[in-house]
């Protein structure tokens, strides 16, 4: 079975703080990681795709992989009320047929107070 | 950019008729394009992805004679939920990826079905 697991939180950071998202997938050949933000009521945004080991900065948002422990985050620096969503991680998972599939996660719910 | 469209962004009916939801990539010629359900507070689930010009592959669990895809065209493609019932009635999302980078999926804005 293959999984993509999150917190579900909600997780709460205070505005302007760093809010640290985590994700872990079981499939060691996955080969492409995305985070997506959704808003109550409205469909994914694609915000950061990463396909190699290390960091990934855009703006106020890095992702970190790491495959050797099949580990990815997201980093939301200075945090902002608008941040406020559910982050699903998503993993390309596998090859052959099918291969272009994602896997996602249930999501981290964030709150970012004011 | 990568601009996905869907029509209508919500729809009622009443059981036992049908409903068509297009989806449509604006600014790319999508190879791929997924059909995925949510309801309210559960993730994603993937019914079926589709390749232009060819059948559709539907996930396990899911009626392939109830949710009926067409994948006409490099821009288009449409899901039908024929003899809708209650149960049908959940937020239909559409994404699609370009060749360029497959795995990469860019979401429709939704179709929310309510079926009465």
């Amino acid at each position: 079975q293959k999984e993509v697991e999150q917190n579900s939180g909600p997780l709460s950071v205070p505005e302007g703080a760093i809010a640290s998202l985590n994700c872990t997938y079981s499939d060691r050949v996955s080969q492409s990681f995305f985070w997506y933000r959704q808003y109550s009521g409205k469909s994914p945004e694609l915000i950061m795709s990463i396909y190699s080991n290390g960091d990934k900065e855009d703006g106020r948002f890095t992702a970190q992989l790491n495959k050797a422990s099949q580990y990815v985050s997201l980093l939301i620096r200075d945090s902002q009320p608008s941040d406020s969503a559910t982050y699903l991680c998503a993993v390309n998972m596998g090859s052959g047929a099918g291969s272009y599939q994602l896997t996602f996660g249930k999501g981290t719910k964030l709150s970012v107070i004011p | 950019g990568a601009v996905v469209s869907q029509h209508p962004s919500w729809v009622i009916c009443k059981s036992g008729t049908s409903v068509k939801i297009e989806c449509r990539s604006l600014d790319f010629q999508a190879t791929t394009m997924f059909w995925y359900r949510q309801f309210p507070k559960q993730s994603l689930m993937l019914m079926a992805t589709s390749n232009e010009g060819s059948k559709a592959t539907y996930e396990q669990g899911v009626e392939k004679d109830k949710f009926l895809i067409n994948h006409a065209s490099l821009t288009l493609s449409t899901l039908t939920v024929t003899s809708a019932h209650p149960e049908d009635s959940s937020f239909y999302i559409c994404s699609a990826s370009r060749s360029s980078s497959i795995s990469e999926q860019y979401f429709g804005p939704g179709t929310r079905l309510t079926v009465t």
